[in-house]
């Protein structure tokens, strides 16, 4: 099994914040690498997918990097509509999920 | 337009069965996978298992193979999750999604990233 871990798990931040979120894997994963987007109440979203290329309709304000076993979501500018659960996801052996970073507005 | 409806929540007692839907439309339901996620009250999304339609190849996380059972009826381009015996551990929300993929060195198809997500059906399982 690979397992992810992603830290923090939770942070507050200010609009117009940059906020960056790392993601690590158990092993290398090349670049097998997705992140999520859910907010309170609904499905996630996929924002970012092979680790760095942004889902079509993604404000460009959400960005990925990284490859083997270390991962870089960013924010660059946040927005209250950012409030959310981060998820990253590796697919390189099946699929696992990290376990969430909570990101809200200080 | 890619939809995935699922169908509606459920309370159930424990050891009694049940089987959840998700429908696809919009797009070439055999020809890509569809995986369940699990989130429990208050937690993270877990990955469950994955069904490839179009030949019914089905993969689960060690986490809950033989615990649950995925299938799919390609003629009505539905995906099911089933349970025997429920407990009360598997009081969730469960979501379906479609899977994009990628191909392997032996051109085999191999799920990838989650682009498309039903709405949730949420099971209480209760005494």
């Amino acid at each position: 099994d690979i397992q992810m871990t992603q830290s923090p798990s939770s942070l507050s931040a200010s609009v117009g914040d940059r906020v960056t979120i790392t993601c690590q894997a158990s092993q290398d994963i090349s670049n097998y690498l997705n992140w999520y987007q859910q907010k309170p109440g609904k499905a996630p979203k996929l924002l970012i997918y092979d680790a760095s290329n942004l889902e079509t309709g993604v404000p460009s304000r959400f960005s990925g990097s990284g490859s083997g076993t270390d991962f870089t979501f960013t924010i660059s500018s946040l927005q209250p509509e950012d409030i959310a659960t981060y998820y990253c996801q590796q697919y390189d052996n099946l699929l696992t999920f990290g376990p969430g970073t909570k990101v809200d507005i200080k | 337009e890619v939809q995935l409806v699922q169908s509606g929540a459920e309370v159930k007692k424990p050891g009694e069965s049940l089987k959840i839907s998700c429908k696809g439309s919009g797009y070439s339901f055999t020809s890509y996978w569809i995986g369940w996620v699990r989130q429990m009250p208050g937690k993270g999304l877990e990955w469950m298992g994955i069904i490839y339609p179009g030949d019914s190849d089905t993969r689960y996380s060690p986490s809950f193979q033989g615990q649950v059972t995925i299938s799919a009826d390609k003629s009505i381009s539905t995906a099911y999750l089933q349970w025997s015996s429920l407990k009360a551990s598997d009081t969730a929300m469960y979501y379906c999604a479609r899977l994009r993929d990628y191909y392997d060195s032996s051109g085999y198809s191999l799920p990838a990233s989650l682009d498309y997500w039903g709405q949730g059906t949420l099971v209480t399982v209760s005494s």
